[in-house]
């Protein structure tokens, strides 16, 4: 079972930011936030991770709430091509815990002009 | 780098048959990953593959099998099709076991059991 919880949906103006929100307060000490979109018929691409502090690279940032209950991505200038299911998933890092990545129903974000 | 291939992208087949589904990893990559993406179950891990051995497996029965070459290409087979087979079949590579920063997913096979 997914260990998160996101909106179905949120809508974004092309140019400005997406936050898409995401709770895990069952997250363990040992577990790794993990962001993945999905764009309609493509397999799903991984975005960015972090297990307590926030993180950035050229897709996007990743704001991890102190107590880690909760995280929150960001895309600094949402464009069209960003449209997409995002999935928000703990799991712990490393080897043999690919059978970890376990997805829930996600954030459908649409991206208008 | 040419990104990680699946054939074929659709497949249609009837209940009782069986199927083969292709994965041709990122060129380096010698870990291979296969999924089955439903909308009722989401993601379910199937199997895990890295240099022609079998890691990691999902709990899917024994109808559902996979190998890897000596080339890092994988294949996964599902042998007597039942209608709940029906879903995208994604296959995922990596450097190694587990890297999931390095791993990319293919476009995926959807196959439609009738």
């Amino acid at each position: 079972d997914a260990k998160t919880t996101q909106p179905p949906s949120m809508d974004c103006a092309e140019g400005r930011a997406a936050n898409l929100p995401c709770n895990h307060s069952t997250i363990s000490g040992n577990e790794y936030v993990y962001w993945y979109r999905q764009i309609h018929s493509q397999g799903p691409q991984y975005i960015i991770h972090g297990l307590k502090n926030n993180e950035t690279n050229e897709m996007a940032s990743l704001i991890i709430t102190e107590d880690r209950k909760s995280s929150t991505l960001i895309l600094p200038h949402a464009t069209l091509r960003d449209t997409a299911v995002y999935y928000c998933i703990v799991r712990p890092r490393g080897v043999y815990n690919t059978d970890k990545l376990i997805f829930g129903t996600g954030t459908r974000l649409q991206v208008f002009p | 780098k040419a990104g990680v291939t699946q054939t074929p992208r659709y497949l249609i087949k009837t209940r009782g048959q069986q199927v083969t589904l292709s994965c041709s990893p990122i060129s380096g990559h010698r870990s291979v990953s296969w999924y089955q993406q439903t909308p009722g179950q989401g993601l379910q891990f199937l199997f895990e593959y890295f240099s022609e051995t079998q890691r990691n497996k999902g709990n899917f029965p024994g109808r559902f099998s996979g190998r890897q070459f000596s080339n890092s290409r994988s294949e996964m087979n599902v042998s007597t099709l039942e209608l709940g087979d029906s879903a995208l079949y994604l296959c995922a590579s990596s450097l190694s076991p587990g890297d999931q920063e390095t791993q990319y997913f293919g476009p995926g096979t959807r196959l439609l059991v009738l």
